[in-house]
């Protein structure tokens, strides 16, 4: 999507092993979040962030850490993957203010945790 | 707790029909409401949202309604086209949650040619 990278696109691991996901935005927008989309949950909110280094949890975010030292960037850690954590996970972004509740996402990283 | 919850995960509609696509919430301070639509491996896009204050809004080919008393809101499609074919979300924000969004789990729309 326009504005909005996500990397990997693709990855599988093993259990045990730490992961990082990578959001990287060009629009200078001041939030960012991360979802993880699993069949008959939707979508989940894991982190999300304000600012830089103002983060704050989701509603899953045990097993999962998020760094964000610059605008533009949004890490989300797997300190030590589980198969639960397999998923398909999508940052997102939106410039706040009175535009706050409509996000544009990114294309997404499948995660396989073996 | 399923706050937003989308009771048909698929629907299958003849092209031209009407698509409607329906949402029900829990949580009465939800007071934005918001229509997502995803394509496979691709992010979602926002489609359409009301706010609580309205009953009706409409974009094109698309409208969505909401009736609070009944904390339900729908999206219509008119008429459907093989393009609209997609996983579609609802999603609120409001209250405690303030601007973050809660989903629903998804409704796979096919519109057969």
């Amino acid at each position: 999507d326009a504005g909005i990278t996500q990397s990997p696109r693709h990855k599988v691991t093993e259990t045990g092993t730490p992961v990082t996901l990578r959001c990287h935005q060009t629009e200078n927008h001041r939030y960012m979040y991360w979802y993880r989309q699993d069949p008959g949950h939707g979508l989940r909110l894991i982190h999300y962030s304000y600012g830089v280094k103002d983060t704050d949890k989701g509603e899953v975010s045990d097993g999962y850490s998020v760094s964000r030292s610059k605008t533009e960037d949004f890490l989300l850690t797997l300190e030590s993957a589980t198969s639960s954590q397999t998923s398909v996970y999508f940052c997102a972004i939106t410039p706040g203010g009175s535009g706050a509740n409509v996000l544009t996402f990114g294309a997404g990283s499948r995660l396989t945790v073996l | 707790d399923q706050q937003v919850k989308q009771n048909s995960p698929s629907l299958s509609v003849q092209e031209g029909r009407i698509s409607i696509l329906n949402c029900d919430y829990t949580n009465s301070m939800f007071d934005y409401f918001l229509w997502y639509k995803k394509y496979p491996a691709e992010g979602p896009t926002f489609l359409i949202s009301i706010s609580s204050i309205k009953d009706k809004n409409e974009d094109g080919r698309f409208t969505v309604f909401l009736n609070k008393s009944a904390k339900h809101l729908s999206l219509h499609i008119v008429p459907s086209q093989p393009g609209d074919s997609a996983v579609y979300f609802c999603a609120a924000s409001g209250g405690s949650s303030g601007d973050k969004l809660t989903f629903g789990t998804g409704t796979r729309l096919a519109v057969r040619p």
